[in-house]
């Protein structure tokens, strides 16, 4: 099966500083790889997601990069705010299982 | 209310009894999951369901099991509750074929077996 990696686990910056978090995947057949937000005691909820036909997708502060060759893709916060704080999740999904797998998270604090 | 909602948010239980998690969605999305969530380990499968009818095995399924008779219920049943089955319980929707698209989750069960 499909064996995510994120990295760091946890990752505390400024506020105004930029946050990267990593996420590395095993299979070449996945084409789907969205990223979730979770804050404490709430319920994951997506913030952006990418396929494999686009490299790079941006939303205001926030952007995903995909390197297929490479089978890792990247989730960019720029000037980080408090309310960024939470666990960021890193998904995959090969489409001949039709299921999402996760990566352990990444505990994101900024700090004012 | 439209969207995606379980039952109940919390729940303790005592080894070897049987228990049973409630999801429900309002927006007929062919598709629903099981996760659990435990520190360490992030989201794991349990199981999935393309339709009324067919479900299916994630990464975890041992001690679970799922029925889905109507499409917008997908209900978890813990067969005889295990300490190690103390975790919090994500059940999610979506209507993704092949492309893939946002899986919409319930606000948790936290179980606790003791």
């Amino acid at each position: 099966g499909e064996n995510v990696e994120q990295h760091p686990s946890t990752l505390s910056v400024q506020e105004g500083d930029s946050a990267v978090i990593k996420c590395t995947y095993s299979d070449s057949a996945s084409n789907y790889f969205p990223w979730y937000k979770q804050e404490l005691g709430k319920r994951p909820q997506l913030i952006i997601d990418i396929r494999s036909n686009v490299g790079e997708k941006k939303d205001q502060r926030i952007a995903v990069t995909l390197n297929k060759t490479a089978k890792h893709f990247s989730l960019h916060i720029t000037e980080t705010q408090p309310e960024d704080s939470a666990v960021y999740f890193c998904a995959v999904m090969n489409s001949g299982y039709s299921t999402l797998t996760f990566g352990k998270g990444t505990m994101l604090l900024v700090s004012p | 209310d439209a969207g995606i909602t379980q039952s109940p948010r919390y729940k303790i239980t005592e080894t070897g009894r049987q228990v049973t998690l409630m999801c429900h969605q309002t927006w007929s999305h062919s598709y629903m999951f099981w996760y659990r969530q435990d520190l360490g380990h992030g989201l794991r499968l349990i199981y999935y369901s393309a339709a009324a009818d067919i479900t299916d095995k994630g990464e975890v399924p041992d001690g679970y099991v799922v029925s889905r008779s109507k499409t917008e219920n997908f209900p978890l049943t813990l067969e005889s509750a295990t300490r190690s089955q103390t975790s919090v319980y994500f059940c999610a929707s979506s209507e993704w074929g092949d492309i893939g698209a946002e899986a919409f989750f319930g606000q948790g069960t936290r179980l606790t077996v003791v």
